[in-house]
């Protein structure tokens, strides 16, 4: 069964630094793009980059350059999200998911198939 | 960055009845489009990819269609577990962006 678990929720407080991950299982790590996509409290899906295993290519949305760092150890397929500097407006859920690929009618369609629980980051004084 | 407009907010519908939810983008992407589900205190899951063509294990209720900017998703008879929130999601142009999701709500 292919599965993403996914670390435990965070309270942390603002300033200080934060490394959640995402743990595959079940497929070739190396051979599936992992993104990372932010759920602030009551609010919808934001995508916040995407990385591929094998040589670490990495792409952020716009949004997120500079404000966080994603990254994985292929050695242990897992995956990261990390923050240097954490603020109060990055409370929310942080879930990483399996970018796929399927072939059909002569041309690729791109999804995430599988999802991770995701995890609580909660950010308070 | 392509913005994803979903329509309506929120839709009340009454099980067994026909829901239809839009998806416009804010420039062509061809059929690179994805619908996803979110029920509450779960992750998303993947409904529809490519515009039209249902994930492995949903129902035949759901069906998507449309290219270029204008998309839709349909539920033909709604049934209980499908009240929920639901995303469409560009990947023709980086960065991907969802829509800001639809509510299906029980009427």
């Amino acid at each position: 069964e292919v599965q993403l678990v996914q670390s435990g929720a965070e309270v942390k407080k603002p300033g200080e630094s934060l490394k959640i991950s995402c743990k595959a299982s079940g497929y070739i790590f190396t051979n599936s793009w992992i993104a990372w996509v932010r759920q602030m409290p009551g609010k919808g899906l934001e995508w916040m980059g995407i990385i591929y295993p094998d040589d670490s290519d990495t792409r952020y949305s716009p949004s997120f350059q500079g404000q966080v760092t994603i990254s994985a150890d292929k050695s242990i397929n897992t995956a990261y999200l990390q923050w240097s500097t954490l603020k109060a407006s990055d409370t929310a859920i942080y879930y990483c998911a399996k970018w796929s690929a399927a072939y059909s009618s002569g041309w690729y369609s791109y999804f995430l198939d599988v999802w991770g629980k995701g995890t609580t980051v909660t950010v308070s004084s | 960055e392509i913005v994803m407009t979903q329509s309506p907010g929120t839709l009340s519908v009454s099980p067994g009845e026909r829901a239809t939810l839009s998806c416009r983008a804010s420039q062509s992407i061809s059929s690179k489009l994805d619908w996803y589900q979110q029920k509450p205190g779960q992750a998303p899951r993947l409904l529809i990819y490519g515009a039209s063509t249902r994930a492995t294990g949903i129902p035949g209720r759901f069906s998507g269609s449309g290219s270029g900017t204008e998309f839709t998703l349909t539920i033909s008879s709604l049934q209980s577990e499908d009240f929920a929130v639901y995303y469409c999601q560009q990947y023709d142009n980086w960065p991907w962006t969802f829509g800001q999701g639809t509510k299906v709500e029980i009427k």
